[in-house]
């Protein structure tokens, strides 16, 4: 099975940077993906890890450590609508594929 | 492009019936896969349809069901109704099999047991 942990809610001020962690346990990855859903609306793509190291889309960065399980969000110059929820989830194979969320990190940012 | 479709949005069910939801996936999308989503389990991943066949499935009872149509749409069932079942049902649409590819979401429908 596949067990993904990260914080269930966090705190940060605007203009400030923030660091979501996520942590899983996984048999066969295949990827790591982050979105962000806004409260009332669906998931929206914000990256996808396939192999370690750091990657960069504007003011949002995902790293990922396939060795120690780990992967983190990172958001730089925090905005006021960037307030939601951020989910991570893998993608795991055995026969077949299936991607699985954890519970989400609802990130606050405050001004 | 137009984006994922999903209905029924709300939907207003007694325990016991059956429900179907719909979900047509941005043209040219093969993949659908539908999730169900709680504010205690947060997403939890139904099966995924690719191609009219279930390529994956989560761990949810046979009560739940689905299939896809030549045309990529899918529908999902849910026999039986529990008060359980009350969730938002999200459907993502993708290129490739196995949601490996970026995942886009449908707006979801809001099912609710009495």
């Amino acid at each position: 099975g596949q067990n993904i942990d990260q914080p269930t809610e966090m705190t940060a001020t605007e203009g400030a940077i923030v660091q979501i962690n996520c942590t899983y346990q996984t048999s066969g990855f295949n990827g790591l993906f982050w979105y962000q859903q806004h409260a009332g609306e669906a998931p929206t793509f914000l990256s996808y890890n396939v192999l370690d190291g750091l990657e960069e889309k504007g003011r949002f960065s995902s790293f990922l450590s396939r060795s120690k399980g780990y992967s983190y969000l990172l958001l730089k110059e925090l905005q006021m609508k960037d307030s939601a929820s951020y989910l991570c989830a893998v993608r795991a194979s055995g026969g077949y594929q299936k991607v699985t969320f954890g519970i989400g990190t609802k990130l606050q940012v405050i001004p | 492009k137009a984006g994922v479709t999903q209905t029924p949005r709300y939907l207003i069910k007694t325990r016991g019936q059956q429900v179907t939801l719909s979900c047509s996936p941005i043209s040219g999308h093969r993949s659908v896969s539908w999730y169900q989503q709680t504010p205690g389990q947060g997403l939890q991943f139904l099966f995924e349809y690719f191609s009219e066949t279930q390529r994956n499935k989560g761990n949810f009872p046979g009560r739940f069901s689905g299939r896809q149509f030549s045309n990529s749409r899918s529908e999902m069932n849910v026999s039986t109704l529990e008060l359980g079942d009350s969730a938002l049902y999200l459907c993502a649409s993708s290129t490739g099999a196995g949601g490996g590819y970026e995942q886009y979401f449908g707006p979801g429908t809001r099912l609710t047991v009495t």
